[in-house]
């Protein structure tokens, strides 16, 4: 198993549709991370968890719901998008409150039509 | 505020040439970590490097090596002879308290046969 796996690798959506990007990851880590990496644009960091307790929420639109049941999973639930969320999204986990580095997974590629 | 430039958007070199790419950080903590990640056309951000404020010592690893500078706030990723291999994105960032990570806008490398 590598170390952060997301699911789904690419995702097309309409407006109206209702979907969900799922993270998983196996190095025992406690904190996990969803950011947003648009063209053109630096990774946004959108949301925080740490021991599955949301730590911090970058001002994100609420059609982002981030949820997480345990410190493996990580779910990021979509609708109502609209097309400027079209992007990579990338979730990435670490040891909570140690100063380490933050480990990738491959992202979910999403198109909003 | 924390913030990380890197001013170079995209580089073009042949392979077998050297290539520094420039990252500059801003932050007011005199404790804070510095990192290179490498985006590859796959989507993970891979860990290059972690380095603290409080070593200023070069790294080198293979045809990678590191330079950081306090006194110009610059922490600069030389590749010695690069390869095709290199091509991908490549960026720099900046942790405070372990948790939170700033990402610099990333350079574009593209290393030509």
């Amino acid at each position: 198993e590598t170390g952060v796996t997301q699911t789904p690798r690419h995702l097309v959506m309409g407006m109206t549709n209702k979907k969900s990007l799922k993270c998983e990851q196996h190095l025992g880590h406690n904190a996990m991370y969803w950011y947003k990496q648009s063209a053109k644009k630096p990774l946004e960091l959108m949301f925080v968890y740490n021991f599955k307790e949301q730590t911090e929420n970058n001002s994100v639109p609420s059609r982002f719901s981030p949820e997480c049941p345990n410190s493996s999973h990580l779910f990021l639930h979509l609708h109502t998008l609209q097309p400027e969320d079209s992007a990579l999204y990338l979730c990435a986990s670490k040891e909570a409150g140690n100063t380490g580095e933050l480990f990738f997974g491959e992202g979910s590629r999403l198109t909003v039509l | 505020a924390q913030k990380v430039t890197q001013a170079q958007t995209e580089i073009s070199v042949v392979e077998k040439e050297d290539v520094t790419l420039d990252c500059v950080y801003e932050t007011r903590d005199t404790t804070y970590y510095l990192f290179w990640y490498k985006q590859p056309p796959s989507g993970e951000l891979v860990f290059l490097i972690r380095r603290n404020s409080f070593d200023e010592q070069n790294e080198i690893s293979g045809r990678y090596s590191w330079n950081f500078q306090k006194s110009t706030s610059s922490f600069n990723f030389t590749i010695t002879a690069s390869q095709v291999v290199d091509s991908a994105v490549y960026f720099c960032a900046l942790s405070f308290y372990g948790q939170n990570f700033v990402f610099g806008p990333g350079t574009r490398l593209s290393v030509l046969p």
